[in-house]
């Protein structure tokens, strides 16, 4: 079974320019996740969809972050402008329901801004 | 949300058994007790959960107190892989959310 897709896997953006990060799910599930992860802490849920509604995106800064999630499969984190506390682990999870009792991680894309 | 308290760091001896302790005195009835953990620059990956009853599985223990007021990980032999940040979550299955809420967790060094 295929993982949790994430690209980039690194991306180095210069303080208010724009960036995306894409997730591809594991095939089938209809929950998906984005979690940011700054260095030293554990992941905080920016937004979670449930097939292509959002469920939950109250930790989600929405004057620059955005993200969505069309037809129920991949979903797009964009970030506009960035600044220098964005700098972070981008990470995509997914589970097959929102009940289901597990769910699987990406690698994360690592951000650097500078 | 309800929290988690996990030690900051715990070291073990390879091929020992470790015993990962999580308080979450504020647990509700409906909120099950997970674990995952995350390897060096990788993603979390589920390790396991219960409701009440101890529970068993390929990697680990879980060892649920009476009153559900705290939790223990077990790793029955510690391997240098075990070596990794594990994370005491409570997700409550009748939120509409069923969001895992991450802590800081506990950092486990396993010495060779």
């Amino acid at each position: 079974e295929a993982g949790v897709a994430q690209s980039p896997r690194y991306k180095i953006i210069e303080k208010r320019q724009s960036v995306a990060f894409w997730c591809n799910p594991i095939s089938g599930h209809a929950t998906l996740y984005w979690y940011q992860q700054i260095l030293g802490q554990g992941p905080k849920l920016l937004i979670q969809f449930q097939n292509n509604g959002v469920v939950d995106d109250s930790q989600l800064p929405k004057d620059r972050f955005s993200a969505e999630r069309l037809k129920g499969v991949d979903s797009t984190l964009k970030i506009q402008p960035a600044k220098l506390e964005d700098s972070a682990v981008y990470l995509c999870a997914s589970s097959l329901e929102v009940v289901n009792t597990e769910a699987f991680f990406g690698q994360g894309t690592r951000l650097t801004v500078v | 949300d309800a929290k988690t308290t996990q030690p900051n760091s715990m070291e073990s001896n390879e091929e020992e058994p470790v015993h990962l302790p999580c308080n979450h005195s504020t647990i509700s009835g409906t909120d099950y007790i997970h674990w995952y953990r995350q390897l060096p620059s990788q993603g979390p990956e589920y390790v396991i959960h219960g409701l009440t009853s101890n529970v068993n599985n390929r990697m680990a223990s879980l060892a649920i107190a009476e009153d559900r007021k705290s939790s223990t990980l077990i790793l029955h032999r510690a391997t240098l892989r075990d070596a990794a940040v594990y994370y005491c979550i409570l997700r409550d299955h009748q939120a509409g959310t069923y969001k895992y809420i991450f802590g800081t967790g506990t950092r486990l060094k396993v010495l060779a």
